[in-house]
């Protein structure tokens, strides 16, 4: 297994730009998450989804749009991007089973720098 | 806000000694607990999960957990320099399956040869 899996590891946008990050988990877990880190800071939640076809929004979300096709995949859509955004992104997935839920396994992160 | 606080660090000890690292927490209904560790530059890695009172071994590792005082802890016997990273506390934040962690900021340990 591959587990999660990132790309692009580094992108550097210019202020405006749109991009996607992907994201995918070959480990047929139900719930996956979006993440940003800044410097210093703890993970703070973007979007999250328990399944396909359903998302919702996390503690940070403005500024990000998320879709949820199938049970590996989970896309993150940045649209007009502000320097605010530079951070480091990591997804991440859990199984559903009872207490598993919560026991996340991370991607290795992609670096977006904002210009 | 729920919210999982925890000293930032840096936390010094010597190689070979015990590594204490302290959490709390806000929600006092938080069911689930965990542990991350974080090398510089990579992704967060799952150590420890502990669900109930009381202490809970893995090798070097031992998570305590105490809902009443809302505190959980992680303590790491006979510290080696590859311990040195930054240790995520991490807290279910609601009642159910579907509601997601809430991080800590983070512990810096620095063990030293």
């Amino acid at each position: 297994n591959a587990g999660v899996t990132q790309t692009p590891k580094f992108r550097i946008l210019k202020i405006g730009q749109s991009m996607t990050l992907q994201c995918a988990q070959d480990m047929n877990h139900n719930y996956m998450y979006w993440y940003r880190q800044d410097p210093g800071m703890g993970l703070k939640l973007i979007y999250y989804s328990v399944g396909a076809g359903i998302t919702d929004k996390g503690e940070v979300p403005n500024g990000y749009n998320v879709s949820r096709s199938t049970t590996e995949d989970f896309p993150l859509r940045l649209e007009l991007a502000a320097p605010s955004q530079t951070s480091v992104y990591f997804c991440a997935s859990s199984p559903r089973q009872l207490r598993s839920y919560n026991e996340q396994f991370f991607g290795p992160g992609t670096r977006l720098t904002v210009l | 806000q729920k919210e999982v606080e925890q000293n930032s660090g840096p936390l010094s000890v010597p190689e070979g000694a015990i590594a204490s690292l302290n959490c709390t927490y806000s929600d006092r209904g938080s069911q689930s607990f965990f542990w991350y560790r974080q090398y510089s530059g990579k992704s967060p890695e799952l150590i420890m999960s502990i669900y109930s009172n009381g202490d809970k071994e893995d090798g070097r590792f031992t998570a305590q957990l105490n809902k009443a005082s809302q505190y959980v802890s992680l303590l790491i016997r006979d510290s080696q320099p590859s311990d040195s990273a930054t240790y995520l506390c991490a807290v279910n934040a609601g009642h159910s399956g579907n509601t997601p962690l809430v991080f800590g900021k983070g512990t810096r340990l620095s063990v030293i040869a």
